[in-house]
């Protein structure tokens, strides 16, 4: 069974351009998340998906950052226009379960890497 | 919200016990503790996870004390290929909450 799929892997962009991350989460799974690395530190959430609703994006920059979940299953992290503070690696998972109180098992990606010069 | 706290680096040799612990001090009732592991340039990995008391499974033991302010990763025999960043997870207020991670060095 396939895993967790993005694209791109690398992405080196200058600073003020668009830049937009996808991701397929593992059939069947309703729930994913959208999370941010930076170097030397632990991923931060920044959104998270019931199915079509983001139903937490409180940590989601929403004057550059925008995501979709159109359908329930693919979704895409857009960024506009990117900062230099914005390099770090996007990486997307999904769960079966979710919601406020059980986490759950979350399978990762492998994450999209992001220079912004 | 409040923060996990694990030491930031652990050195160990290879067939020792390798025992890391996470500190989360305003857990919520409902809420469940996953550790993950995770290699350079790849998303992490589910190792185990627990409400109370002691999970075990294949690769590694989670114990839990009553009061589940802090969670012990134990990993039995390490070997080179355990040489990664270890991460505690809580839900905390339902919002997921990743410690700093430790970054575990297993020598031979």
């Amino acid at each position: 069974e396939a895993g967790v799929v993005q694209s791109p892997r690398y992405k080196i962009i200058e600073k003020k351009q668009p830049v937009a991350f996808w991701c397929n989460p593992i059939s069947g799974h309703n729930t994913l998340y959208w999370y941010l690395q930076n170097l030397g530190q632990g991923p931060e959430l920044l959104i998270r998906y019931e199915n079509e609703e983001a139903v937490d994006d409180s940590q989601l920059p929403k004057d550059r950052f925008s995501a979709e979940r159109l359908k329930g299953v693919d979704s895409t992290l857009k960024i506009q226009p990117a900062e230099l503070g914005d390099s770090a690696v996007y990486l997307c998972a999904s769960s079966l379960g979710g919601g406020a109180a059980n986490t759950g098992e979350l399978f990762f990606g492998e994450g999209s890497r992001l220079t912004v010069l | 919200l409040a923060k996990t706290t694990q030491p930031i680096s652990m050195d160990s040799y290879e067939g020792q016990e390798v025992n890391i612990t996470c500190s989360h001090n305003n857990i919520a009732t409902n809420d469940y503790i996953t550790w993950y592991q995770q290699f350079p340039s790849q998303g992490p990995r589910f190792i185990i996870q627990g409400y109370k008391t002691k999970v075990t499974n294949e690769v590694a033991s989670l114990f839990i004390p009553a009061d589940r302010k802090s969670s012990t990763l134990s990993l039995p025999r390490v070997s080179l290929s355990d040489t990664a960043v270890y991460y505690c997870l809580v839900g905390v207020r339902g919002k997921l909450i990743f410690g700093q991670g430790t970054e575990l060095s297993v020598k031979p």
